[in-house]
């Protein structure tokens, strides 16, 4: 079956740890996004990458950094800049920009 | 940058009952609007979407109707069911190349047997 899989499916850091959070793909789609989730905040776009080796900053980047080495694999690197990292993280692909997208289940991290 | 509302945050209903959730954007370049349903512990799956160029569409007991003039748009679901419970979000974009959605907040939608 074609999806999109993130691991861990819960995570814990201790605070001043940087932690990589796991995107994969086999649906051989050409962009992949990642949001952050909080209660009561919806969805927040923190990076996207239309084509390998190339990835943009979205409304909430800070503190976070992305790579794009294979069409296959996103991972999100939460760094210790960030200063609220505890949250429910979800990774997307999509055909195409502006195209429906798919949602992986989210990886839950917790820094304490 | 395109911002979206959504209402209401908490909705509850009645098995059988119909359910309502308004969204407005901000954007009029906007032409794409996704609806995706979120079960707990999961990612969010497309339900049903409409494109600026029809005003409406259905799937079975869910349907969206789009006002471009007023810039919103709603989901409607017949005949709820218990399944039928969890969070739910709209959505905006320019539906091409390099834009990115724009999500609501989310409802999360209660239905009682």
């Amino acid at each position: 079956d074609g999806g999109i899989t993130q691991s861990p499916k819960y995570l814990f850091r201790k605070e001043g740890q940087n932690v990589t959070l796991s995107c994969e793909q086999n649906l051989n789609h050409d962009a992949m996004y990642w949001y952050r989730q909080d209660p009561g905040q919806g969805l927040r776009l923190i990076y996207y990458s239309q084509i390998v080796n190339d990835f943009q900053k979205g409304d909430i980047a800070e503190g976070y950094s992305v790579s794009r080495e294979k069409k296959e694999s996103f991972p999100l690197t939460v760094t210790s800049a960030q200063k609220n990292p505890t949250a429910f993280y979800l990774c997307a692909s999509s055909d195409r920009g502006g195209s429906p997208l798919h949602f992986g289940n989210g990886t839950r991290l917790t820094v304490t | 940058g395109e911002n979206v509302e959504q209402h209401p945050s908490t909705l509850s209903v009645q098995e059988g009952d119909s359910a309502v959730i308004k969204c407005t954007y901000s954007d009029s370049a906007s032409n794409y609007f996704p609806w995706y349903k979120q079960e707990l512990g999961k990612g969010p799956q497309l339900i049903i979407d409409i494109r600026s160029n029809v005003g409406e569409k259905k799937d079975q007991r869910i349907a969206v109707t789009l006002n471009k003039t007023a810039k919103h748009f709603s989901l409607h679901i017949t005949e709820t069911q218990p399944e039928d419970s969890a969070v739910y979000f709209c959505a905006a974009s320019m539906g091409s190349g390099y834009s990115t959605l724009t999500f609501g907040k989310g409802t999360m939608l209660l239905v009682s047997p």
